[in-house]
This record gives structure tokens, C-alpha cells and sequence, in this order.
């Protein structure tokens, strides 16, 4: 168990429609990224908060967005959906800004979604 | 487009055996590295690293070996174990406090016991 928690496990939902996901990041941990597994690709990193403060984006459609609330919880919002969205979204979290030799990322389990 | 490359899909291995995965990688820029580990319904967790100033990482049964000149690293495993049945990720940074990771797509290890 990495300490990261993301809800839902699941969600399917149809095109058009808007969902969030949440994550909720290890205890003491004031960084959470958020990235996007499509078939057959590997993880591409979307966005990072830190301490509420947007730190790096990545490959982000227009259509989603994220945020990082005062608890350090964070959530991400996929809207307009297109059957192209559907992928696991994984949110990981570290202890500081990102420098890799020192900073972990710890992932959550992931949060599966579905556009019908 | 792909700058983490991981070119074999899938590897299986007999227990006891060395597993070889490979990675190769296209930017330059990249100064350290990273391997990850999944398994079915769980989220990667960390497994080794090594930075663009070594040619070689060991932690246990691990070693990664980077290859600067090719663009390449190795993630070797030294006897495989039937736990170690899982998809393995590697990962690149640019710079040494980088934020954002580049994933290649995962092999994925069978270890045959």
C-alpha cells in the first residue's frame, strides 16, 4: 500500500458527459501528479500541484483540468468526454517539488475510466 | 511521440534465471532514470534508479546499467523469482530536480517457476 488513495476504482460514463477523480496524496506529502495510461501506451504525465500551486503540465487536454485543495487533496476534471479519454488515471505524490534522486513518487491504484 | 522507448512487450524467464529489460530513450536532455514496477490493480511503485553520472546502479537482486552513448539501460534481475511476475516501467527525467516523468510502455515479466 503506497499511501496514495484515489477514488473511484471505476467509472464509466458516456461522451459529452463530465467526471472528476480524486486522489488523495500520502500524509506529509505536498506534491501529486496526475497521469494517463491509454491502451498500449505508457504512463504520459499530465499536471503537477504543489501545495496547491500548478507546478508543471504535461501533455493536458484544454478539456481537463486539476486542482489541489488547502488539505492537499486533488482532484481532476475530464470534460466534453470522447471514447478516446477512456484510460487508467493514476495519481502519485512526493514529498517535495520533484527532484527525482531524492523524491520518490508514490502512486496511487489508479482510477479506471470508461466513455461508452 | 515516444521518447521512452521499451521495445519488447512482453519476457518470460525460468526461476533462477537473469531477466533483461530493455530501454532506450531519445532525448539527450535526460539526466536520470528510473524503473518502475506494476502489478494487476495496483498503481507502479519505485524499484531502482541510477543518474546520467553512473553507468551502473545495484540494489540486491536489481542492477541497472545505463549506456549514455547508445541511449540505452538494462534493468538485469539476478535470479528471478516468481514475484517478480509483473510490468516493468521505465521512466527518464531532463534534469536532476525534474517534475515530469517520461514513461516508456511497459514490459511485462513472466517468471516461470
Amino acid at each position: 500500500d503506497s499511501g496514495v488513495t484515489q477514488t473511484p476504482k471505476h467509472l464509466i460514463t458516456a461522451t459529452g458527459q463530465r467526471v472528476t477523480l480524486r486522489c488523495s496524496p500520502r500524509s506529509g506529502d505536498l506534491s501529486v501528479y496526475w497521469y494517463q495510461q491509454s491502451l498500449d501506451q505508457g504512463l504520459q504525465f499530465l499536471i503537477q500541484y504543489y501545495n496547491g500551486e500548478e507546478r508543471a503540465k504535461g501533455n493536458i487536454l484544454e478539456r481537463f483540468s486539476a486542482q489541489q485543495f488547502p488539505d492537499l487533496h486533488s482532484e481532476l476534471n475530464l470534460s466534453s468526454l470522447e471514447l478516446g479519454d477512456s484510460a487508467l488515471y493514476f495519481c502519485a505524490s512526493s514529498a517535495a517539488l520533484g527532484g527525482a534522486s531524492t523524491d520518490t513518487q508514490y502512486f496511487g491504484p489508479g482510477t479506471r475510466l470508461t466513455v461508452l | 511521440d515516444q521518447q521512452v522507448k521499451q521495445n519488447s512487450p512482453s519476457l518470460s524467464v525460468q526461476e533462477g534465471r537473469i531477466s533483461i529489460l530493455n530501454c532506450d530513450y531519445t532525448n539527450s536532455m535526460f539526466d536520470y532514470f528510473l524503473w518502475y514496477k506494476k502489478y494487476p490493480a495496483e498503481g507502479p511503485t519505485f524499484l531502482i534508479s541510477i543518474s546520467s553520472i553512473k553507468d551502473k546502479n545495484e540494489d540486491g537482486r536489481f542492477t541497472v546499467f545505463l549506456n549514455k552513448s547508445a541511449k540505452h539501460l538494462s534493468l538485469h534481475i539476478v535470479p528471478s523469482q516468481p514475484g517478480d511476475s509483473a510490468v516493468y516501467f521505465c521512466a527518464a527525467t531532463e534534469d536532476y530536480t525534474g517534475n515530469q516523468f517520461y514513461f516508456g510502455t511497459g514490459t511485462s515479466l513472466t517468471v516461470i517457476p
